[in-house]
């Protein structure tokens, strides 16, 4: 079956450090790939995706390259700042079939310190 | 503006009663979900519904009920059945087909059983 597993947090870094949160997954077809942020007490929102291999995905800084032969989806950035801190979701929705469901990671926390 | 709506945002529950809680959107989409969460257990999957007048099971259905009469509208009843009710509860939609169509959430409603 489909399956996400992400790097198990927390994620302590300093402002301005590199980031890296593992994703990787196992899908039976040819899924789309995302990433999801929750900030504290929120809802999920999008932070960015991919639809097929060698894709990369963008937003506010934040990069993933759907790497087909490594079935990964890594989540960077180059320098983070407190603002980033929350909760990050890797997900991936198999686009075979008629079951459209999203299939999520546990979440990795991050913290950012000034 | 389209978007999701989740209602209340803190709903308290004393022990023996059912609640509902509200999901609403107006972004005209197909499937629609509830999820739980729990600290440290990220998202699971309630129940599910690709269409109107139509739902299914998600992984942890037991205790809950929905219904969905409407494309907008899919409540979420948590049954005195439901042993551990306290926890975090989103809602999401997405338009259900297609590659790489994003789910939208809600900004959640905090369940506590008092």
């Amino acid at each position: 079956g489909n399956s996400v597993t992400q790097m198990e947090g927390p994620v302590t870094l300093s402002e301005e450090a590199f980031l890296t949160i593992n994703c990787t997954y196992t899908a039976t077809g040819y899924p789309s790939l995302f990433w999801y942020v929750q900030y504290p007490g929120e809802g999920l929102q999008l932070l960015l995706k991919a639809t097929k291999a060698d894709d990369k995905g963008s937003n506010k800084g934040f990069e993933a390259t759907y790497r087909k032969e490594t079935t990964s989806f890594h989540l960077e950035k180059g320098s983070v700042q407190v603002s980033d801190s929350a909760v990050y979701f890797c997900a991936l929705r198999d686009n075979a079939g008629n079951n459209r469901k999203l299939i999520w990671g546990l979440g990795t926390s991050l913290a950012v310190n000034p | 503006d389209g978007g999701i709506t989740q209602s209340p945002k803190y709903l308290f529950r004393k022990e023996g009663q059912n609640v509902t809680l509200s999901c609403e959107q107006n972004l005209n989409h197909d499937a629609m979900y509830w999820y739980r969460q729990d600290p440290g257990q990220g998202l699971r999957l309630i129940y599910y519904s690709q269409i109107v007048n139509d739902f299914q099971k998600g992984d942890i259905a037991e205790g809950y009920s929905v219904s969905r009469e409407k494309k907008e509208s899919f409540p979420l009843t948590v049954t005195s059945a439901q042993k551990n009710p306290t926890a975090f509860y989103l809602c999401a939609s997405n338009v259900g087909g297609g590659t790489g169509t994003e789910a939208f959430f809600g900004q959640g409603t905090r369940l506590t059983v008092v």
